[in-house]
């Protein structure tokens, strides 16, 4: 089974507008974070926002926050007021927490989002 | 504002040669990562290195790929005889903690393309 999922391989949002990219998650670990990183086109991953698995609270950064549903196992990402720079993929990720493991980040296929002016 | 740096950005390749991909993470973390992303494709974990030897690694880390941190500021990925599939993103992470929180700074990434 995937560990990460995202259903939305592409989308389209009006400048200004908010939109909302969907992930949910597996893992039976009680302990894990997750996270969204943007990718534009130049490649490099750029770290967005971190939601932590007892967090009560919904993460936000800015104009990035992140719908935490712990019960149904998602965490979708919520740009506000999109903007032409947020055109690019966007991926979601997880890291279960294992103690002394290497602990490492399985990521979810991405969404590639493309903001119209 | 520290980054983690690869060298080179990009690196083409004959097949069968041996590559090797340079990284330099940030100076006070403690846990080094080494993902790739063939185009188009989601980025999948190749090996995580802590304590000068590696903690885990995936199924893609075969023997053809090793990894080391031979002076205490270089971490690199060597490939030792490339293959057509390897063509990919090749992104060096690090991170200075252990546990779920904190996230991993990534390189700008090497695209390594093999002929």
């Amino acid at each position: 089974a995937q560990k990460i999922t995202q259903t939305q391989p592409g989308m389209f949002v009006q400048e200004k507008e908010a939109v909302t990219l969907d992930c949910t998650y597996d893992t039976s670990d009680q302990s894990y974070g997750l996270f969204w990183y943007k990718q534009p086109s130049s490649g490099e991953m750029i770290f967005l926002i971190y939601q932590g698995s007892y967090d009560e609270q919904n993460a936000t950064e800015g104009r990035y926050s992140l719908n935490f549903q712990k019960a149904r196992k998602s965490a979708n990402l919520v740009i506000s007021a999109s903007q032409l720079g947020d055109s690019a993929m966007y991926f979601c990720a997880m890291r279960e927490g294992r103690g002394n493991a290497g602990n490492m980040l399985t990521f979810g296929g991405g969404t590639r989002l493309m903001v119209k002016p | 504002e520290p980054e983690v740096t690869q060298t080179p950005s990009h690196q083409v390749t004959q097949m069968g040669q041996e590559v090797i991909l340079r990284c330099v993470p940030i100076s006070n973390h403690l846990y080094f990562y080494w993902y790739r992303q063939i185009l188009g494709q989601k980025v999948e974990f190749l090996v995580s290195f802590y304590n000068n030897e590696i903690s885990e690694k995936s199924e893609i880390f075969d023997d053809q790929f090793s990894v080391e941190r031979p002076d205490g500021s270089n971490f690199t990925l060597k490939i030792r005889s490339t293959k057509l599939e390897d063509s990919a993103m090749y992104f060096c992470a690090s991170r200075p903690n252990l546990g779920a929180r904190g996230e991993a700074f990534f390189g700008q990434g090497t695209r390594l393309t093999v002929v």
